[in-house]
């Protein structure tokens, strides 16, 4: 099946700094890739959605310029977390949208980031 | 509104089959997932339904009903291994995913 990679797994940073976390798919063409955030005991948030060559949607709630996206190319997008701080500790997973297969959804392997 | 319901856990038997039932009420239908996630770990496909009907994958099969708005996930000869976090996922007219909270699937021996 199509591959989703995500990179850093995981990350550990100091308040106050940025955060880059990629998602690449790398057998496809992802039009549309969605990024999530999971909470403790709940399932995972969707907190936008990233078009190629588009500005990204967010979700109700989820601060646009905290959480920078940018999906340059089909097969690339990026969340910057930027000026992090301990409460956006957290899972954070992407997944793409392959086209061609019915809009199945393939997910990354998901980066945890612990901000001190 | 948007809502998904799910059982928040159930219980079942190793070698048994438990069936974990989902109720939606969205804006227009895409589609429905299912999802295993183990904990710690991202959710890994399951199965997509989009037309009303049974499909069935191995040990795995899953039911849509869009008329009643449900679907259900069966798991037959259940492993340890099958203990899991299932989720329920709609795709929305608009294509946003709205997820369930997940059942919390606990294989006893």
């Amino acid at each position: 099946g199509a591959v989703v990679s995500q990179h850093p797994s995981r990350v550990i940073c100091k308040s106050g700094t940025s955060v880059k976390i990629e998602c690449r798919s790398l057998d496809f063409q992802a039009t549309t890739m969605f990024w999530y955030r999971q909470f403790p005991k709940k399932s995972l948030m969707l907190m936008a959605t990233s078009n190629e060559g588009s500005k990204a949607t967010y979700e109700q709630g989820v601060e646009k310029d905290k959480f920078l996206i940018n999906h340059a190319s089909l097969t690339l997008s990026t969340l910057t977390v930027t000026s992090a701080h301990p409460e956006d500790s957290s899972f954070y997973i992407c997944s793409a949208r392959e086209a061609r297969e019915n809009e199945k959804l393939f997910f990354g392997s998901g980066t945890q980031l612990s901000v001190l | 509104g948007q809502n998904i319901d799910q059982p928040t856990e159930m219980t079942a038997t190793e070698g048994a089959i438990v069936q974990i039932n989902c109720t939606y009420q969205t804006s227009g239908f895409n589609g429905l997932f299912w999802y295993q996630q183990h904990a710690g770990e991202a959710p890994t496909f399951l199965s997509y339904n989009v037309l009303d009907g049974l499909e069935e994958k191995g040990r795995f099969s899953s039911f849509l009903s869009r008329s009643k708005g449900y679907s259900y996930l069966l798991l037959k000869e259940l492993q340890m291994k099958d203990s899991a976090s299932y989720l329920c996922a709609v795709i929305e007219g608009n294509y946003q995913l709205i997820w369930g909270a997940g059942t919390k699937l606990i294989i006893k021996p």
